[in-house]
């Protein structure tokens, strides 16, 4: 398996375009977390998603900030129009939950810098 | 959501044993504890879960008391390669419930 897959892997842009990160989780899992990495705030996570279902979207910063899962291989993440406070890593893992099991598989990640 | 406390960071020389303790007074009945370790520029890889005694695997040992209010991160004989963020996390997960939260980490220097 070629694990969590993120792409762009950097992204470089201006102020008040649109950015769209992009992740395919691993085959056969049945959720999906978005996360963000600064040095100041750490790792927050900012949405995830069961069985494609948003279910906890309380970590999004602002209505910038839009998530989708429309099948259970792909999911994206996008931010519109974007700031230079959002430049961070942006984390994609995908995880086969059940009420025991927590283990979630994180992708490369998306250095997302804002000008 | 239970919070977590661990040490900011730790200083250790290879070969010797790592523990590294975290506190979460409020853990709740159906929480598991889970470890992740970071290394510079990647995403947390997973490490250990646990809920009760001891667990291991063959990368680590976590030791859970029976009050369950705290967790030890055990890593026998540190290399080089160990030094990472090392993060305790404290929750668990089914469909509606509030997803674990990744807090600070201890920041492991493996020191030749």
């Amino acid at each position: 398996d070629a694990g969590v897959i993120q792409s762009p892997r950097h992204e470089v842009t201006e102020m008040g375009q649109e950015v769209t990160l992009r992740c395919k989780p691993i085959s056969g899992h049945n959720s999906l977390f978005w996360y963000r990495q600064t040095m100041m705030r750490g790792l927050e996570l900012l949405i995830y998603f069961n069985n494609n279902v948003p279910i906890d979207d309380s970590g999004m910063p602002e209505d910038r900030f839009s998530a989708k899962m429309p099948n259970a291989s792909f999911s994206t993440l996008k931010i519109q129009p974007s700031e230079p406070r959002d430049s961070a890593v942006y984390f994609c893992a995908s995880s086969f939950l059940t009420g025991r099991n927590n283990e979630q598989f994180f992708g490369p990640g998306t250095r997302l810098t804002v000008l | 959501l239970a919070k977590t406390t661990q040490p900011i960071s730790m200083d250790s020389y290879e070969g010797q044993e790592v523990n590294i303790t975290c506190s979460h007074n409020n853990i709740a009945t159906n929480d598991y504890i889970t470890w992740y370790q970071q290394f510079p520029s990647q995403g947390p890889r997973f490490i250990i879960q646990g809920y009760k005694t001891k667990v291991t695997n063959e990368v680590a040992s976590l030791f859970i008391p029976a009050d369950r209010k705290s967790s030890t991160l055990s890593l026998p004989r540190v290399s080089l390669s160990d030094t990472a963020v090392y993060y305790c996390l404290v929750g668990a997960f089914d469909t509606g419930r509030r997803a674990l939260t990744f807090g600070s980490g201890t920041r492991l220097q493996v020191q030749p």
